[in-house]
């Protein structure tokens, strides 16, 4: 089965500080993305990664950035959390193109 | 630009009803569409597609249909059980070369015994 792990499953931070969300996959996928869930809105795409090294900004990409040294692992980092950054963010990675996304469990983050 | 618009919840039936979640897109071209769940505290998963017109799609008990006159892929189920409350999203295939989904606002769906 594939998994994508999501680092931690809850989190609380202080406005301003940097935070590190990291997703691992172990499926070998090229694709990774990031999301955002909030009520109301759906899911949103935050970034986006088809390969090593690269990235392409999502639908909300301001105050976030993100790495893929490796292919497994993708990262989101909010340079300086804001309080409006609080919501649960979703990694998901996929194969080829159109094919289906796998998703972590999610991760909820509270900025104070 | 491409979107989906999928019925507001929440959604409440008893056990046995049948469900219908409506979901409408717009969208260039010929979108793949799709229907992902979310049950209570997990990720999302992959329900059930259909990449082209006409298509059906099915997965436990539930179908969905792509109608390419009306831009629709409504979700039924004819008789729906308590462990099938969760959140449901419709999706589409972003048009272009990466794979990128564009999700709706998701429908709570609460089945009471």
């Amino acid at each position: 089965d594939v998994k994508v792990t999501q680092s931690s499953r809850y989190l609380v931070k202080r406005t301003g500080e940097k935070v590190f969300l990291e997703c691992v996959q172990d499926m070998d996928h090229e694709n990774m993305f990031w999301y955002r869930q909030d009520p109301g809105l759906g899911l949103r795409l935050i970034y986006f990664s088809y390969d090593v090294k690269m990235k392409e900004k999502g639908d909300i990409p301001e105050g976030y950035s993100v790495s893929r040294e490796k292919k497994e692992r993708f990262s989101l980092i909010l340079e300086s959390a804001s309080t409006n950054q609080t919501s649960m963010y979703l990694c998901a990675s996929s194969s080829t193109l159109g094919r289906e996304l796998f998703f972590g469990e999610g991760s909820r983050l509270t900025v104070l | 630009g491409d979107s989906v618009t999928q019925m507001e919840g929440p959604v409440t039936l008893s056990e046995e009803a049948f469900l219908t979640i409506n979901c409408t897109y717009t969208a260039t071209g010929y979108p793949s569409l799709f229907w992902y769940v979310q049950y209570p505290g997990e990720g999302l998963q992959l329900l059930l597609k259909a990449t082209k017109a006409d298509d059906k799609g099915s997965n436990k008990g539930f179908e969905a249909t792509y109608r390419k006159e009306t831009t629709s892929f409504h979700l039924e189920k004819g008789s729906v059980q308590v462990s099938d409350s969760a959140v449901y999203f419709c999706a589409l295939l972003y048009g272009g070369a990466t794979n990128k989904l564009i999700f709706g606002t998701g429908t709570l769906l609460a089945v009471q015994p």
